[in-house]
């Protein structure tokens, strides 16, 4: 089993639409969470990091359940701008370096 | 303001050769990775450096050194560069891991290179 699994996509919406992905872990003591973004032929650039109550940023809203082990990423009334690939990434323990998910592809259509 | 940077951007190179990329990062940053990305496989971490002096293996650390002498620099070599080679490189830092490992990774803008 993946340590990190994302639906890879494409989620191909139309602007204005919502948008949710969710991503599974396989470590149950994993510590820290966050959601990347990268665009095409560039880095990866941390969008927002995830906590146990939830948090949102503007249009975007990451939810953590750790019963199920899934992280959430939900972004309300889509962007051109939003089409990116949306990675999934997870720490163990705080010496252990990030495990990044393959990513969830966005196309955003006008 | 720099942040992480890398260096080459751009590479070719032929089967056997060798080459050493590097990043440098200008935040004082304790902890610094490199990482491949192939299409279809996401980023795997290659080494990594937890401070001055260290290195540790990662996911797919055949085939690849690396060295940290300088707190901001951290160095990939490639002893024999194969075409399996091929791929999208990046380094990576973060500050230390924090009292809950909360900090995230900032990256280098990427390192293209071909093994022909």
């Amino acid at each position: 089993r993946k340590e990190v699994e994302q639906d890879p996509g494409p989620f191909n919406v139309p602007e204005g639409a919502t948008v949710a992905f969710n991503c599974t872990y396989s470590n149950s003591a994993s510590q820290s969470f966050f959601w990347y973004r990268q665009d095409c032929r560039k880095e990866p650039k941390l969008l927002m990091s995830v906590y146990s109550s939830g948090n949102e940023d503007g249009r975007f809203t990451a939810q953590l359940n750790r019963a199920s082990q899934y992280i959430s990423l939900l972004i309300r009334d889509s962007k051109l701008s939003d089409s990116a690939t949306y990675l999934c990434v997870v720490r163990y323990s705080g010496n252990t370096p990030l495990v990044f998910g393959k990513g969830t592809r966005l196309s955003v259509i006008a | 303001n720099a942040g992480v940077t890398q260096t080459p951007k751009f590479r070719v190179l032929k089967t056997g050769q060798s080459m050493t990329l590097l990043c440098a990062q200008d935040m004082n940053h304790e902890y610094m990775y490199w990482y491949r990305q192939d299409p279809g496989m996401g980023l795997r971490l290659i080494h990594y450096s937890v401070g001055e002096g260290t290195t540790a293996k990662g996911e797919v650390p055949d085939g690849y050194n690396v060295s940290r002498l300088k707190k901001q620099n951290f160095l990939l070599g490639l002893e024999s560069a194969a075409p399996s080679q091929t791929s999208v490189y990046f380094c990576a830092s973060t500050r230390d891991s924090g009292a809950a490992g909360n900090q995230p990774q900032h990256f280098g803008d990427g390192t293209r290179l071909s093994i022909l």
